[in-house]
């Protein structure tokens, strides 16, 4: 049961258009929620976060809003630029607390191709 | 420069030869996580540890083991691998306050093949 998920494998979108990335969860204990941003051959690095107090996070070109009664978060990219062809990640996390496990729970990704 | 370095990035290997993926950050960060991502289901997570001696099951252990003797090194064991384990695999480090988001840091990845 995956508690996180992305439902688009790509996205193709115009250079200087918006883009807009989309994740799902299920679990109402989530506190934060990250974007992480992956290209071939390295690992994710972190982009922006949202705790689950908010309902908007922005950062530059990036802005993430969360929808907490649809349980369902997004990332806004504007403008899109050729840069930003990667895999985009959603995660959620419950903050540690009492030596928990700071464990990030993952979507399966979404593939970003940015058209010149 | 701030960074988790993870060895080797590629590894091919044949059924039942252990093996030993390295990772090491120097950010002096107490918690440090194994995850493997495999295609459609994102990054899980295989073992982690809260400090030295402290380690602990993740999400999908079996057939894995880890150790923290120092606070640096995190390194994943694979005894005995199978073709299962086939996947890519990513070290993970923060550090860890209560009550707060921590950025977790990703080295590059190890790519590893069980024929």
């Amino acid at each position: 049961d995956q508690q996180v998920k992305q439902n688009s494998p790509s996205l193709s979108v115009q250079e200087g258009r918006i883009s807009i990335l989309n994740c799902d969860y299920t679990n109402s204990m989530f506190d934060y929620f990250l974007w992480y941003k992956k290209y071939p051959a390295e690992g994710p690095t972190f982009l922006i976060s949202i705790s689950s107090i908010k309902d908007k996070n922005e950062d530059g070109r990036f802005t993430v809003f969360l929808n907490k009664s649809a349980k369902h978060l997004s990332l806004h990219i504007v403008p899109s630029q050729p840069g930003d062809s990667a895999v985009y990640f959603c995660a959620a996390t419950v903050v540690p607390f009492m030596d928990s496990n700071y464990q990030l729970i993952w979507g399966a990704g979404t593939k970003l191709i940015i058209k010149p | 420069e701030a960074q988790v370095t993870q060895n080797p990035r590629y590894l091919i290997t044949v059924t039942g030869k252990k093996l030993t993926v390295t990772c090491s950050q120097n950010m002096n960060h107490e918690y440090m996580s194994w995850y493997r991502q495999d295609p459609g289901l994102g990054l899980r997570q295989i073992y982690y540890s809260m400090n030295v001696e402290v380690t602990d099951k993740g999400d999908v252990p079996e057939g894995y083991k880890v150790s923290r003797k120092e606070k640096r090194n995190f390194p994943l064991i694979l005894e005995s691998p199978s073709p299962n384990q086939t996947s890519l695999y990513f070290c993970a480090s923060s550090s860890y306050s209560e009550g707060t988001n921590n950025e977790q840091f990703f080295g590059p990845g190890t790519r590893l093949t069980v024929l």
